[in-house]
C-alpha cells in the first residue's frame, strides 16, 4: 500500500468556478477524513466518513462544499462556485476503525487550492 | 471545548542546538496526544504519540511526556539537525470510546528553522 493519495496536487481555479479533489484512503481503513489548513494554521476538521456514511459535518463546511464517499473506498471533495477565502490546502486522512478504538490518522499530501 | 495551544515560531536555532517546543491542551476526557511535522511541500506525518498520562512518546530523536497534572505535551529533541527543519503540529484525539469520531484537534503550528 502506498498509503493516502490525492488528486490534484495543486488546482488554480477563477473565481465562481467548480473544482473537485479526489483522495484514495490506505485499502482497508474504514474511517476517511477532509481537513483545511490556512496558511499559518493547523488543520481544521472539515467532514468524516466511516465506510460510505458521512457522519459530521463541520460548520465550517458551507453548502458549496459537498463531500461524497459512494463506495466505501476513494472520495471526492466538491466546492461550487468558488471564492478567494477558499483557497487552502485540502487534506485527507484515512484511519481504521474496529468496536471501540481508532488508529491514529495517516494523512495524504494535501491538494493546495488557488482561487484567483 | 477541545483545545491545544502551542509556542509561537518561527523556532531559529543552530545546529546541535537543544529544541523545545510548549503544547498545552484543553480536553474533557483523556484524549491521546501527537506530535505531527510537516516538511516543506509534504503532508503531514506522525512524529510521536503518547496515549495515556506519564507516557513518553520517542521517535527519531524526539521525545514528549503526557502530563496530566500541567496539560502539556512539550516536544523535546537534545540536538536538532538541518534536516529537522519543518512545521511541527501538536494535536489530541479521543481514541477510544464507542462513539468518539476519531477526528484530530490541532495547533497552529510551529516553524522550526535550523541553521547549519
Amino acid at each position: 500500500d502506498t498509503g493516502v493519495s490525492q488528486d490534484p496536487r495543486h488546482k488554480i481555479t477563477k473565481r465562481g468556478q467548480n473544482v473537485t479533489f479526489r483522495c484514495d484512503p490506505i485499502s482497508e481503513h474504514n474511517r476517511l477524513y477532509w481537513y483545511r489548513q490556512t496558511l499559518g494554521q493547523g488543520p481544521e476538521f472539515l467532514t468524516y466518513f466511516q465506510n460510505e456514511a458521512q457522519l459530521e459535518k463541520s460548520r465550517l463546511l458551507s453548502d458549496r462544499f459537498s463531500a461524497e464517499r459512494p463506495k466505501g473506498s476513494f472520495s471526492t471533495l466538491e466546492i461550487q462556485r468558488t471564492e478567494q477565502g477558499d483557497s487552502a490546502m485540502y487534506l485527507c486522512a484515512s484511519s481504521q476503525r474496529d468496536s471501540y478504538m481508532n488508529t491514529e490518522a495517516f494523512f495524504g499530501q494535501g491538494t493546495r487550492l488557488t482561487v484567483v | 471545548g477541545n483545545s491545544v495551544t502551542q509556542m509561537e515560531g518561527p523556532v531559529t536555532l543552530s545546529e546541535e542546538a537543544f529544541l523545545t517546543i510548549n503544547c498545552t491542551y484543553t480536553a474533557t476526557g483523556y484524549p491521546s496526544l501527537f506530535w505531527y511535522v510537516q516538511y516543506p511541500g509534504e503532508g503531514l506525518q506522525l512524529l510521536l504519540k503518547a496515549t495515556k498520562a506519564d507516557d513518553k512518546g520517542s521517535n527519531k530523536g524526539f521525545e514528549a511526556t503526557y502530563r496530566k497534572e500541567t496539560t502539556s505535551f512539550h516536544l523535546e529533541k537534545g540536538s536538532v539537525q538541518v534536516s529537522d527543519s519543518a512545521v511541527y503540529f501538536c494535536a489530541l484525539i479521543k481514541l477510544a470510546g464507542s462513539s468518539n469520531t476519531g477526528k484530530l484537534i490541532f495547533g497552529q503550528g510551529t516553524t522550526l528553522q535550523v541553521k547549519p
